[in-house]
C-alpha cells in the first residue's frame, strides 16, 4: 500500500504560467482534499471531494480547480500561478472521521 | 464554523522534561479531536483522535491527550520528551458532516513547533 502520493515533489513556476498536481490513494477512499501550508497560518483547505465526479470549494478556493475523474485521482490545478500561491499543498484522503496526508509538494512561484 | 487555538507557536523542553502542547477549540458539541505531528519536510501523521468513547485518549510515541468538555480543550501532553520529537504539531477538529454523508473536514490550529534539548 503506498498510501497517498503526490507527483510532484518539487516546482518551480514563472508568475502566469499554468500546472496541475496529482494526488492519487490507493485505500479506496471516498473523500479526498487538498490543502495549503504556509509558516504560522496551519493548513487551510482549498476544495474537496466527496466522491468521483464531485468538487466542493473550502476555505481558500480562489486561484485553484478540481478535477475527481478518477476515484483514486484528485487534481489540483493553477490556471495562472500568482507569487502568493508559492506553499506547500499537502493531499489528504478519509475513511470516515480520519484523514491520511501525502508527503507535500513545494510550490514556488517567482 | 469551527475554529482551534494552540497556545504557543513554540515551545522548547529538555530531554526528559513533561510534553505539554495547549489547544482549545469552539464548539458547543463535542466534535472529533485529533493531534496530528509533522516531522521536517513530511506530511502530516495522526498521533491521536478522540471520539467521544474516553476523555483520555492514548496514542503513538508515548502521546496522549485528555478532552475536557467544560474547559473546552484538548491539551497533549508526554511524561518525558525525546529527541525524536522535534516536530512540529497540530491540533484539528472536525466539522459535523455534510448532511446525509460521512464527510467530515477538519479545521487545524497554527501549530506548535516543539524542540527538545538535550
Amino acid at each position: 500500500n503506498a498510501g497517498v502520493t503526490q507527483t510532484p515533489k518539487f516546482r518551480v513556476l514563472k508568475t502566469g504560467q499554468s500546472m496541475t498536481l496529482l494526488c492519487a490513494q490507493d485505500m479506496n477512499h471516498e473523500y479526498m482534499y487538498w490543502y495549503r501550508q504556509d509558516p504560522g497560518m496551519g493548513l487551510r483547505l482549498i476544495h474537496y471531494s466527496v466522491g468521483e465526479g464531485t468538487t466542493a470549494k473550502g476555505e481558500v478556493p480562489d486561484g485553484y480547480n478540481v478535477s475527481r475523474l478518477k476515484k483514486q485521482n484528485f487534481l489540483l490545478g493553477l490556471e495562472s500561478a500568482a507569487p502568493s500561491q508559492t506553499s506547500v499543498y499537502f493531499c489528504a484522503s478519509s475513511r470516515l472521521n480520519e484523514q491520511f496526508f501525502g508527503p507535500g509538494t513545494r510550490l514556488t512561484v517567482l | 464554523a469551527q475554529s482551534v487555538t494552540q497556545l504557543g507557536s513554540h515551545v522548547s523542553v529538555s530531554e526528559g522534561a513533561l510534553v505539554l502542547l495547549r489547544c482549545n477549540y469552539s464548539s458547543s458539541v463535542p466534535p472529533y479531536l485529533f493531534w496530528y505531528v509533522q516531522y521536517p519536510n513530511q506530511g502530516l501523521q495522526l498521533l491521536l483522535k478522540y471520539t467521544s468513547a474516553a476523555t483520555l485518549v492514548k496514542g503513538i510515541n508515548g502521546f496522549e491527550a485528555e478532552f475536557k468538555k467544560s474547559e473546552t480543550s484538548f491539551h497533549l501532553t508526554k511524561p518525558s520528551a525525546h529527541m525524536s520529537d522535534a516536530a512540529e504539531y497540530f491540533c484539528a477538529v472536525s466539522d459535523l458532516p455534510d448532511s446525509g454523508g460521512s464527510n467530515y473536514k477538519l479545521t487545524f490550529g497554527k501549530g506548535t513547533l516543539l524542540t527538545v534539548n538535550p
